[in-house]
């Protein structure tokens, strides 16, 4: 088992660049979901997909950022107009998703830097 | 706004020696805690989850929960320096499962 799969592991854009960031959940997993982790505002949620569907969004900042899940093994998080401010480590993480209290199993987490 | 709260932002605790880190969540209808464990440069994996109140020990990690102060704190006796990490606690409400996280407790084992 690999694990939940990001990428890529870095990325490096230009303030107003797009950036689309890819993430294969565990095999089998049906609940897939992003976060972003900074030092100043630590792991905050950003949405997450339920057997492809969209859950829960109200973490995204609604302007710039979608998120979407086409099929079961691969969920993209694309980033418009990247601002300095975007520059974070993006984490993707899934679960069984039978149940509310299964524990997350997260990927190594793209690095976005926005110059 | 739901908040977790974790504390003290950094521990140093010698080897061999007991660490203790408190979380508490703001939310009334948060049903599960879970803690997670973040060593620097990697992803978090999780350490122990924690639903009913009480006491729950998994080798040298024990966790509390009272779920009256929504307060549940981890316990690691022991200490080694493998366990210096970023610690984060996290709460859930059972009608989904988005994990919503603290800042975290920095902890730090001196040999």
């Amino acid at each position: 088992n690999a694990g939940v799969i990001q990428t890529p592991r870095h990325k490096v854009t230009g303030k107003g660049q797009e950036a689309t960031l890819w993430c294969e959940p565990i095999s089998g997993h049906s609940a897939v979901f992003w976060y972003r982790q900074t030092i100043v505002q630590g792991l905050e949620f950003l949405t997450y997909f339920r057997n492809q569907a969209p859950i829960d969004d109200s973490g995204m900042p609604k302007e710039r950022f979608s998120a979407q899940m086409p099929n079961q093994s691969h969920s993209t998080l694309k980033i418009q107009s990247t601002q300095p401010q975007d520059s974070a480590v993006y984490l993707c993480a899934s679960s069984l998703g039978d149940r509310a209290n299964e524990r997350l199993f997260f990927g190594h987490g793209t690095k976005l830097s926005v110059l | 706004q739901q908040k977790v709260q974790q504390s003290p932002e950094s521990l140093i605790v010698p080897e061999g020696g007991m660490a203790s880190l408190n979380c508490t969540s703001s939310d009334r209808n948060v049903d599960y805690f879970w803690w997670y464990r973040q060593h620097s440069g990697k992803s978090p994996k999780m350490l122990m989850s924690i639903f009913s109140n009480g006491e729950k020990e998994e080798g040298r990690f024990t966790v509390h929960l009272n779920k009256a102060s929504l307060h549940t704190s981890l316990h690691i006796r022991d200490s080694q320096p493998s366990d210096s990490a970023l610690y984060l606690c996290a709460a859930s409400r059972a009608n989904t499962g988005k994990l919503t996280f603290g800042d975290g407790t920095v902890l730090t084992v001196k040999p």
